[in-house]
């Protein structure tokens, strides 16, 4: 167990909708990112968060965005979803130095249909 | 550029055999960490094990090894006397100073599947 949770485990989205996508990182990790993992492949930076400031990005569009609370809690919003979105969303918390690791929650995965 | 290489795409073992799986990668910064982890069928991403670009010192950690030589920027792992429950996705990871320290940048994995 990492101490890390997300919710939803399924989501199921239609084209066009908004999504919320929401992790609890382990205490005292200040460092929250997330990631998007579609079907067979490796996963894919969107990006991090340090006490509460986005602190580096992926290639991924504006209508990716995240929020980070004090208490250890984050969200990753996506708009106007499409269908290149299904994927599972995964979320990773570290103390926040480069050498740390990056402990993952169980994933959302999201359906666009 | 970062780049994680994992060649093996799938690699099927009889239980009790050793497997070895590949990770070459790429990185213009002298300092990087390279990661292992493992994801079985429930989707989690577990760590495994994590070297810093300054430590070549190979290691045995119960049934898991690694080999990590920068000389070639391979970061190999070997499972020995594999057991069913090592099926599973493995990812080999790498975070440098590219874009922002934090910032995994994975390979697409390699399946394991261990029968019995």
């Amino acid at each position: 167990e990492t101490g890390v949770t997300q919710s939803p485990t399924h989501l199921i989205k239609t084209r066009g909708q908004q999504v919320t996508l929401r992790c609890s990182s382990q205490s005292g990790h200040n460092t929250v990112s997330w990631y998007q993992q579609a079907l067979g492949q490796g996963p894919q930076f969107i990006f991090q968060y340090y006490r509460e400031e986005e602190n580096g990005r992926g290639n991924f569009p504006p209508r990716f965005s995240g929020l980070q609370f004090p208490n250890y809690s984050s969200e990753l919003n996506v708009n106007a979803l499409e269908l290149d979105d299904s994927a599972l969303y995964l979320c990773a918390s570290s103390l926040g130095d480069a050498e740390d690791t990056q402990y993952f929650g169980p994933g959302t995965r999201l359906t666009v249909l | 550029a970062q780049k994680v290489t994992q060649a093996q795409t799938e690699i099927s073992v009889v239980e009790k055999e050793d497997v070895t799986l590949d990770c070459v990668y790429e990185t213009r910064d002298t300092t990087y960490y390279l990661f292992w982890y493992k994801q079985p069928p429930s989707g989690e991403l577990v760590f495994l094990i994590r070297r810093n670009s300054f430590d070549e010192q190979n290691e045995i950690s119960g049934r898991y090894s690694w080999n990590f030589q920068k000389s070639t920027s391979s970061f190999n792992f070997t499972i020995t006397a594999s057991q069913v429950v090592d099926s599973a996705v493995y990812f080999c990871a790498l975070s440098d100073a590219t874009d922002s320290w934090g910032k995994l940048q994975f390979g697409a994995g390699t399946q394991v599947v261990v029968t019995p």
